[in-house]
């Protein structure tokens, strides 16, 4: 079975400190695929970043960075210098390289909230 | 870019009534997708359809049925409302190239059943 586990439920920052989101998942396919993505409080899900599991290279994309480690089966998210426009919720999902469907399964989600 | 639209941001229906969710996209996808989302539980599917006419249960597909006639629109159908099923609900719609495929999602229906 798969899943995606987001321990953290509620985070809490100050402005300009770095903060980790950790996601672990569970799967039994070979070929998989991770994401993340951003739920401001407008509520619209926003994609973030797709990652495949033969690509286990960090990305970094401005003051956000992902780190992919097959070996602990996680996929953490570290954004830099937070900022209050970063207050969101942040999930984690897991679809498998044997659906045709393209199904997510999804972490319960971490509420990161940034004060000023 | 992938725009997904949905037909309310705010819906206020009663006990009992028919009601009906809309979901359209300009990508010319071929998966949709309907989820709701509570606090503690997560996002949760409750269908999806991978071509028109084709749907498949979710998750959750109890209370609920879906209707694709068009490949760009997926509608959610609560046949009989209940105050259980209010929630959050974000429609999403993905190409067709399985699992590597992004889901896009909606700016989701706040739907309260009185």
């Amino acid at each position: 079975a798969q899943k995606v586990t987001q321990a953290q439920t509620e985070i809490s920052v100050v402005e300009k400190e770095d903060v980790t989101l950790d996601c672990v998942y569970e799967t039994r396919d070979t070929t998989y695929y991770l994401f993340w993505y951003k739920q401001p409080p407008s509520g619209e899900l926003v994609f973030l970043i797709r990652r495949n599991s033969f690509d286990e290279q960090n990305e970094i994309s401005g003051r956000y960075s992902w780190n992919f480690q097959k070996s602990t089966s996680s996929f953490n998210f570290t954004i830099t210098a937070s900022q209050v426009v970063d207050s969101a919720v942040y999930f984690c999902a897991l679809s498998g390289g044997s659906s045709n469907t393209g199904k997510l399964i999804f972490g319960q989600g971490t509420t990161l909230q940034v004060k000023p | 870019d992938v725009k997904v639209t949905q037909s309310s941001r705010y819906l206020v229906k009663r006990t009992g009534e028919k009601v009906f969710l809309e979901c359209v996209q300009d990508m010319d996808h071929e998966n949709m997708f309907w989820y709701r989302q509570d606090p503690g539980l997560g996002l949760r599917l409750i269908y999806f359809s991978y071509d028109v006419k084709m749907k498949e249960k979710g998750d959750i597909p109890e209370g609920y049925s879906v209707s694709r006639e068009k490949k760009e629109r997926f509608s959610l159908i609560l046949e009989s409302a209940s105050t259980n099923q209010t929630s959050m609900y974000l429609c999403a719609s993905s190409g067709w190239g399985g699992g590597q495929e992004t889901q896009y999602f909606g700016p989701g229906t706040r739907l309260l059943v009185l």
